[in-house]
């Protein structure tokens, strides 16, 4: 399982940071992403990082502004936003992407996801 | 950044009838990278379908996804009441990921 926290009401300009636990089997071996979706809207990737930690991957409009990154000792995941916008607005989710070899890693165990309002 | 378009937008159906969702993309994402969701409201999505035709873990076999290249479906065999939901289409090769803006699938 995984399990997001750290979503609130920010004012447009400020920072949060979304926590992701995981149990460690899960955690170790799998590709980590957030994925989001504003409200009445579709699914939008925000951001990936590989299962080593060593390589991280962003959309246009969030890069230089959000910062994945994974703490294998505490088997979780950490998404930092700063500089947030009123079109950051969304649902956040965690997931964790297995290998499932020729099928590359899809999302395949997805968290209940944690709300982010940006607005003044 | 590849666009993928769904078809239909929505569509009514009754339980028992079969579905046919599709999915173009705007270039060639291969055969493999290609995933199908289901998403019920206030729930977080659900993996049906990986590398375009192969089912996840626990999905039934009235689910099935083919296709290659830009051009894929979902085909839902004889619905039932728990089948009718959002489906999003999703192409994991190439970044930027992309989502397809969803089918509807209505009672």
């Amino acid at each position: 399982q995984v399990l997001e926290s750290g979503g609130n009401l920010v004012q447009p300009g400020g920072s949060l940071r979304l926590s992701c636990a995981a149990s460690g089997s899960t955690f170790d071996n799998c590709v980590m992403s957030w994925v989001r979706q504003a409200p009445g809207k579709g699914l939008e990737w925000v951001s990936d990082i590989s299962n080593t930690g060593d390589k991280t991957y962003y959309r246009d409009s969030v890069k230089g502004r959000f910062t994945i990154s994974r703490d294998f000792s505490e088997n979780t995941l950490y998404l930092q936003m700063n500089t947030l916008r009123a079109e950051d607005t969304a649902v956040y989710y965690c997931v964790a992407r297995s290998s499932y070899g020729i099928g590359g890693y899809p999302f395949d165990l997805w968290g209940r996801g944690t709300l982010v309002t940006v607005s003044s | 950044e590849v666009v993928l378009t769904q078809s239909p937008g929505s569509m009514s159906l009754s339980p028992g009838e079969g579905a046919t969702l599709s999915c173009r993309a705007s270039q060639s994402v291969g055969g493999s990278y290609v995933a199908w969701y289901q998403q019920k409201p206030g729930q977080a999505p659900r993996l049906l379908i990986y590398g375009a035709s192969s089912r996840a873990t626990g999905i039934p076999d009235r689910f099935s996804g083919s296709g290659s290249g830009t051009d894929f479906t979902l085909t839902i065999s004889r619905l039932e009441p728990e089948d009718f939901a959002m489906y999003y289409c999703q192409q994991y090769v190439y970044s930027p990921i992309t989502f397809g803006q969803g089918t509807r699938l209505e009672i």
